[in-house]
Order: structure tokens, then sequence, then C-alpha cells
């Protein structure tokens, strides 16, 4: 099974639309790490954010946002009034500590941002 | 401080020679992880190691080895190439395991 599913694939937004990336985790650990990387057509993975398993607190960064809810085993990402230099791959990744703190990376959605 | 560096950054093989990757981590940073990245499979895990020793490996076949040295570079070995070994290979670092990992820029290996 999956730890980390992305089940958008690819969006494509008009330039100044919001746009909310969806990752939903799975995992047994009561202590991991969720991030986002960024993937743009160079191919180097950036990264955005990270976040422990306990803190809940939902992070803002400029047009970034992100809400973490353990609840629901979410941890989505949102782009306010999204660029074209937002045009990537996005990765949702989970590590988890009884695993030796291995990352488990969903499979990416692709963002277009059209002009 | 300079980032992860990958050498090569392009590599073109044929069908059974073998390859060396190599990776420079961040200063200061003792964690090395491979991935290998394909259209079909995503980004996939392939070894982590940490002061030289390897801590975790992914599900690959023994054609695929790595190291590190003591000066946390590392390298990975792909050995007997078949044309399904075509991927990026990306390298990222960590201070240690349970740290953020940083990528680097990555070998493109092309198989033919």
């Amino acid at each position: 099974a999956q730890k980390v599913t992305q089940a958008q694939t690819e969006i494509s937004v008009v330039e100044k639309e919001d746009v909310t990336l969806d990752c939903v985790y799975e995992t047994r650990d009561t202590t991991y790490y969720l991030f986002w990387y960024k993937q743009p057509p160079s191919g180097e993975l950036v990264f955005l954010i990270r976040r422990n398993s306990f803190d809940e607190q939902n992070e803002i960064s400029g047009r970034y946002s992100w809400n973490f809810q353990k609840s629901t085993s979410s941890f989505n990402f949102t782009i306010t009034a999204s660029q074209v230099v937002d045009s990537a791959v996005y990765f949702c990744a989970l590590s988890e500590t009884n695993t030796g703190n291995q990352f488990y990376f969903g499979t990416g959605t692709s963002l277009t941002v059209i002009p | 401080k300079a980032g992860v560096t990958q050498t090569p950054r392009y590599l073109i093989k044929t069908r059974g020679q073998q390859v060396t990757l190599s990776c420079s981590p961040i200063s200061g940073h003792r964690s090395v992880s491979w991935y290998q990245q394909t259209p079909g499979q995503g980004l996939q895990f392939l070894f982590e190691y940490f002061s030289e020793t390897q801590r975790n490996k992914g599900n690959f076949p023994g054609r695929f080895s790595g190291r590190q040295f003591s000066n946390s570079r590392s390298e990975m070995n792909v050995s007997t190439l078949e044309l399904g070994d075509s991927a990026l290979y990306l390298c990222a670092s960590s201070p240690d395991p349970t740290d953020t990992q940083y990528f680097g820029p990555g070998t493109r290996l092309t198989v033919l």
C-alpha cells in the first residue's frame, strides 16, 4: 500500500487563481515527519517545508500555506495567487522513525499555471 | 554553503556496462540517500548511508550498490546495465537521518 497518496496527477490553473495540492499519508508511527518538495523542469527537488507529527499548526510562508490534519492524515498545500513560476511537479513525502527515517514519496502532482 | 553536487550530470551507456555515480553532500552533512526517478515508477528509494554505514536499502536488485567515504561523499554503482535502468538518479544529503534531505541536481543516465 502506498504510504503517501497524491491523488491529483495533473492540475492546470490560470494565473492568480488559488490552488490546493492534496496529500494523504498512512503510518502507524507516532513520531513522523512530513515534507513538500518542488521539482521544476530543471529536475532538482527543492525543499519547501518540514512538519513533525506533534505540530499540527498550519503554516504560511508568503503565497504558500500548509494545512496539517492528523485526524484525516492529510497534509495539503495551497498556493495563493498562483504564478507561472509555480509550474512544477510537487511531491509530498513521509519519514517515519520506525523505518529508520526512510523517505516515502508520493507520485507527485504536476501543476501548470497558465498565463 | 554549496549545495549537493552530483557528477556526472549526464551519462550514456550501453547494456551490460557498469556505471559509477558520485555525490558530494552539503558540508557538515553526514547522511546521504540515493533515489531513482522514472516516469513510470516515480521516486524510488535506493539506499541511505550515514557515517559510512548503509542504514536502509530499497527494493532494488544487487546490481545496485553504494558506499560512503569518510568525508561523507558517496558513490553508487550499477553493474550489468539494463535498458530499464535509464532514469534520473538523485542524491540527497542531511545533517543526520532524522533531518530534512536536500537534493542535488541529479545524474541522468541513458542506457542504450
